[in-house]
């Protein structure tokens, strides 16, 4: 069974770092695309950042961009996400998202992981 | 950068009802890189549709996308209860995965 575990959420002041995990398990974790997408409470999705397979290229949004970095750990079967310089508006519940092989398309995605940026 | 204008914003509808959802491209698609997620309360999105037409793994044959250039359409040919949530457009290009604002289809 296909299973994406996000952790690494919490409290955070603004202008302080966070890492987020992303567990996989149930597939050929480094065959695959990962993404991370997010959600601000009340508002639609996100996308943020994704990395390609191997030693994949990463891309991320203009939003983010230059503070997020996207990595993975193929060993390990996790994606992670560095968030650095948090601002307020960065305060949404993160997911991990796993792209299809046969289609371009998210088809697993794990539960999601708050992050809330306040002092 | 490519916007994505979902519409509208919320339906009310009953079930057994048909439904068309819109997702506008602010320039034309040069891939068929869109895809469909429904998305119900407290849940991650699920994914509907992929490269505009072709429905997921396990996904009811009522719900259809299609479209092309800058309009594109997720039908459900008939509501039923569990179909009411909100759904999101999104077109992948290979530096990026922009998002709908996506649209509420609540029960009437």
């Amino acid at each position: 069974e296909v299973q994406l575990v996000e952790s690494g959420g919490g409290l955070v002041q603004p202008g302080g770092s966070l890492r987020l995990s992303c567990a996989a398990s149930g597939f050929t974790f480094g065959s695959h695309i990962m993404s991370w997408v997010r959600q601000a409470p009340g508002k639609g999705l996100e996308w943020v950042s994704s990395i390609g397979t191997g030693r994949g290229v990463s891309y991320s949004a203009d939003s983010v961009r230059g503070r997020f970095s996207i990595f993975r750990d193929d060993p390990k079967n996790t994606l992670y996400l560095q968030m650095n310089s948090l601002k307020a508006e960065d305060t949404a519940l993160y997911y991990c998202a796993r792209r299809s092989r046969v289609a371009v398309g998210d088809d697993y995605w794990g539960q999601g992981t708050l992050v809330i940026v306040s002092s | 950068e490519i916007v994505l204008t979902q519409s509208p914003g919320t339906l009310s509808l009953s079930p057994g009802e048909r439904v068309t959802l819109s997702c506008r491209a602010s320039q034309g698609l040069t891939n068929n890189y869109l895809a469909w997620y429904q998305q119900k309360p407290a849940q991650a999105p699920r994914l509907l549709i992929y490269e505009v037409s072709n429905r997921a793994t396990g996904i009811p044959d009522r719900f259809s996308g299609s479209g092309s250039g800058t309009d594109y359409t997720l039908t459900i040919s008939r509501l039923e209860p569990e179909d009411f949530a909100v759904y999101y457009c999104q077109h992948y290009i290979t530096s990026s995965g922009t998002f709908g604002g996506g649209t509420q289809v609540e029960i009437k």
